[in-house]
């Protein structure tokens, strides 16, 4: 499973944008990137998922440079709900479907 | 649909006493999976399922012990809890691996177990 690296937390007020970058320097041709987000009290939930370019959906839109060594996701105009932490994970079909969670990026959204 | 559902919320055990810890899906999912996640830490795997009748380790396994009772149902029992143990439990679960497609990581997960083990 390729190591990931992202912050330890970012601060950011409502109605920004949030940019949270995770470093993925030995992603496998088949591995896909995947973010979750995890409310205090309750299990991660699935954001978003991408292998190259860019992917938007409802919730937040993720960058992927051609080298895909990195990867960005984007949170438009954040809110004070969006506050919890984002995990980047990155996996592909191989070795069956199990995760590895790192500690994740800490987003604090203040008013 | 209830999606993913996890019984007990809260428990409070004395070390060296047993107990299970349920989990249910109603998704027709394949594969299901146990974690804990201890204060300030990410999710750690510890033990997964990918069909009913087979079960395999994660990263923590020892002091665990799964079985899955059939395609809905995963437990994780206790044997003898220890204060180690102290954590808060998630079970999840996910479609076979590719056959949604692209998203091999989508995991579904409950609300979590609290378990304190003085």
């Amino acid at each position: 499973l390729a190591k990931t690296t992202q912050p330890i937390s970012m601060d950011s007020y409502e109605g920004q944008e949030v940019n949270i970058t995770c470093s993925h320097n030995n992603i496998a041709t088949n591995d896909y990137i995947t973010w979750y987000q995890q409310f205090p009290s309750q299990g991660p939930r699935f954001i978003i998922q991408g292998y190259k370019t860019k992917v938007t959906n409802e919730v937040a839109s993720l960058f992927i440079p051609a080298d895909r060594k990195s990867s960005t996701l984007s949170l438009p105009r954040v809110s004070l709900s969006d506050t919890a932490v984002y995990y980047c994970l990155v996996k592909g079909p191989g070795g069956g479907n199990k995760l590895t969670f790192g500690t994740g990026t800490q987003l604090k959204v203040e008013l | 649909n209830a999606g993913v559902t996890q019984t007990p919320k809260f428990q409070v055990l004395k070390t060296g006493q047993s107990m299970t810890l349920q989990c249910a899906q109603d998704m027709n999912h394949n594969s299901m999976y146990w974690y804990r996640q201890d204060p300030g830490m990410g999710l750690r795997l510890i033990y997964y399922s990918a069909s009913e009748g087979t079960t395999d380790k994660g990263e923590v396994p020892n002091g665990y012990n799964v079985s899955r009772l059939n395609k809905r149902e995963f437990s994780l029992r206790l044997e003898s809890a220890a204060p180690s143990q102290t954590s808060v439990y998630f079970c999840a679960s996910s479609e076979d691996q590719g056959s949604s497609g692209r998203l091999y990581n989508e995991q579904f997960f409950g609300p979590g177990t609290r378990l304190t083990v003085l």
